[in-house]
Formats: structure tokens, sequence, C-alpha cells
């Protein structure tokens, strides 16, 4: 089993529609979560932490399921900005300090 | 405020040749981490660098090899190069003395290997 797992998609969906994409890790004593973004041949760029607490940045809300060991995306009212690659990350905290990516899941956002 | 950049942008070296890639971190920033990203994956993680020394390794051979200087900048150098190591090299760099371990990424490096 991969350490963090995502479909892969496409995701294709109209302009302001809502989309949600999930994330789930293996690593139980997973201290830390993340979701970035990527456009096509250019570097993630950190999108929001993820807190157990759940968090909401305008548009975009994370949650953290430590029970079923998954975190979620949710972005409402999508805009053809929006299309581009988002990455699942973990860190798994206790000493380690690599950051562990998904594959991403690919959203195209569409007119 | 300048983020974290990288040099060069595009390299193409053939197989068996040695490429060293540099790397400065965002103002603030002592830490310093490298990732390998092929086409259609996420970022791997090689190594990251604190206080001038290699502090956690993934799972590549020791042909990928670093260095951080006393500035917190870094270098990469990956020896015998394969056809494989064609991908895209990514510096990313974190505040862990300032207890900020949210990494920021530079536009990366992109080697082609032939």
């Amino acid at each position: 089993r991969k350490e963090v797992e995502q479909d892969p998609g496409p995701f294709n969906v109209p302009e302001g529609a809502t989309v949600a994409f999930n994330c789930t890790y293996s690593n139980s004593a997973s201290q830390s979560f993340f979701w970035y973004r990527q456009d096509c041949r250019k570097e993630p760029k950190l999108l929001m932490s993820v807190y157990s607490s759940g968090n909401e940045d305008g548009r975009f809300t994370a949650q953290l399921n430590r029970a079923s060991q998954y975190i979620s995306l949710l972005i409402r009212d999508s805009k053809l900005s929006d299309s581009a690659t988002y990455l699942c990350v973990v860190n798994n905290g206790s000493g380690t300090y690599k950051y562990i990516f998904g594959t991403g899941t690919r959203l195209k956002v569409l007119a | 405020d300048a983020g974290v950049t990288q040099s060069p942008t595009h390299l193409i070296k053939t197989r068996g040749q040695q490429v060293t890639l540099r790397c400065s971190p965002k103002s603030g920033h002592d830490t310093v981490s490298w990732y390998q990203q092929a086409l259609g994956q996420g970022p791997q993680f090689i190594f990251q660098y604190y206080e001038e020394e290699e502090r956690q390794r993934g799972n590549f051979p020791d042909r990928f090899s670093g260095h951080q200087f006393p500035n917190y900048s870094s270098e990469l150098n990956v020896n015998a190069l394969l056809l494989g190591d064609s991908a895209l090299y990514l510096c990313a760099s974190s505040g862990w003395g300032a207890g900020t371990d949210t990494q920021y990424f530079g536009p990366g490096t992109r080697l082609t290997v032939l």
C-alpha cells in the first residue's frame, strides 16, 4: 500500500461547480498534513495546511479525519484558474522530516 | 522578500556524467530539502539538510549527494547519470530553527539525461 494515495483523475467539472478530493495515508502516527497546488511544469505551491479542526480559506475547505486516515479538499464555485494538479502531502513527524507526496489529482475546470 | 531560487533552470547531460544543482532558501529559512519529480508523479524526497548536515535521506542511491553551506544554500550532486535520472529536481526550504516546518518550493531544475 502506498503511503499517500490519491485518485489521479482527471476531474473535469464545469465552472461554478463544487468538487471534492480525498487522500488517504497509511501511517497513523502522521502529524502534519497539507494540500499543495501544482500547475503544469511549475513548482508545487502551498494551498493550505490541514488542521484537526478543519480549516477554510475562501472557496477552499480542508478537513482531516484521523480515525479513517484521510484528508479532503473541497473547492466551491470552481474557476477556470483552479485547473491544476492538487497534491496531498503528509509529514509523518516522530523524528522524520520528509514530506510524503501523493501522485496528485488533476482538476480541469471547463468553461 | 526573495523566495526559493534554483539554478540552472534546465540542464541536458549524457549518461555517465555528473551534475550539480544549486538552491538558495527563502530568507529566514535554515533547512533545505531536495525532491525528484518524474513526469506524472508526485515529488519524491531525496534528502534534507539542516545545520550543514544531512538530517534525513530518502530511498536514493549514494550517487545522489548534497551539501549545505553556512549561508544555508545547498547543492545536489548526482554522479554517473542514468537515463532514469531525467526529472524535475525541486528544492524546498523551511524554517526548522524557527519552528516552522512548512516547506516552500523553488521553481525547480529540469534535468534531461540523454
